[in-house]
């Protein structure tokens, strides 16, 4: 049971190309997440989607677009990348909105240039 | 702004001893949820507690809710080298489906 798969593990920008992070999860769960972690700040909150079909901003959403492309996969897109944006990127999904512990990828480490 | 914040943002006790870590937040919450991360990797849940609950525990873990002065506390008995991680708060406001994360406090267990 892999739980929740995030992919690319690593990658390298310039500033102003764009990408797109993948998640997929194999859990059935309803509701997915989008966090960033810098030095010292903590988790916070990009985009949420709570169930298929929904996507709402969370606490830093600007800079970034997302996609919950069905039940299993959400992703995050960085349109115009930018050095602000380098990061450690984590997805995690909960089976339900409210109420639930979320279960986390291994995340994705961007640097942009 | 962050909804949590630990204290203290780090830690270092000798195995044996016990380590406490305590969250504040700053608005009404459905429930409180601790997690531990070990260097390099994502979070790993360990606790939730529901706003009309006051204590849980669970194995080594203690964790206590006083929704009157808005913070939780963590504790870890009888620490192991093993419990070498960042542990972090995080709370669900009601009728918002987020979970916003503290800032996390850094333990190290010396062996």
């Amino acid at each position: 049971n892999a739980g929740v798969t995030q992919t690319p593990k690593f990658q390298v920008l310039k500033t102003g190309q764009s990408m797109t992070l993948q998640c997929a999860q194999d859990m059935n769960h309803n509701s997915m997440y989008w966090y960033r972690q810098d030095p010292g700040m903590g988790l916070r909150l990009i985009y949420y989607s709570a169930s298929e079909g929904t996507t709402d901003k969370g606490e830093v959403p600007n800079g970034y677009n997302v996609s919950r492309l069905n039940k299993r996969e959400f992703s995050l897109r960085l349109e115009s990348a930018a050095p602000s944006q380098t990061s450690v990127y984590f997805c995690a999904s909960s089976e339900r909105p409210s109420g639930e512990k979320l279960f986390f990828g291994s995340g994705t480490q961007l640097s942009v240039l | 702004s962050q909804q949590g914040e630990e204290d203290p943002q780090a830690l270092s006790i000798q195995e044996g001893e016990n380590a406490t870590m305590n969250c504040s937040y700053k608005t009404s919450i459905n429930n409180l949820q601790w997690y531990r991360q070990n260097s390099g990797r994502g979070l790993v849940h360990l606790i939730l507690i529901r706003s009309n609950e006051r204590e849980k525990h669970s194995g080594r873990l203690r964790v206590t809710l006083d929704t009157s002065k808005k913070s939780s506390s963590l504790l870890i008995t009888a620490s192991r080298a093993a419990d070498t991680a960042s542990y972090f708060c995080a709370t669900e406001e009601p009728g918002t489906y987020k979970y916003i994360f503290g800032t996390g406090t850094r333990l190290k267990v010396l062996a």
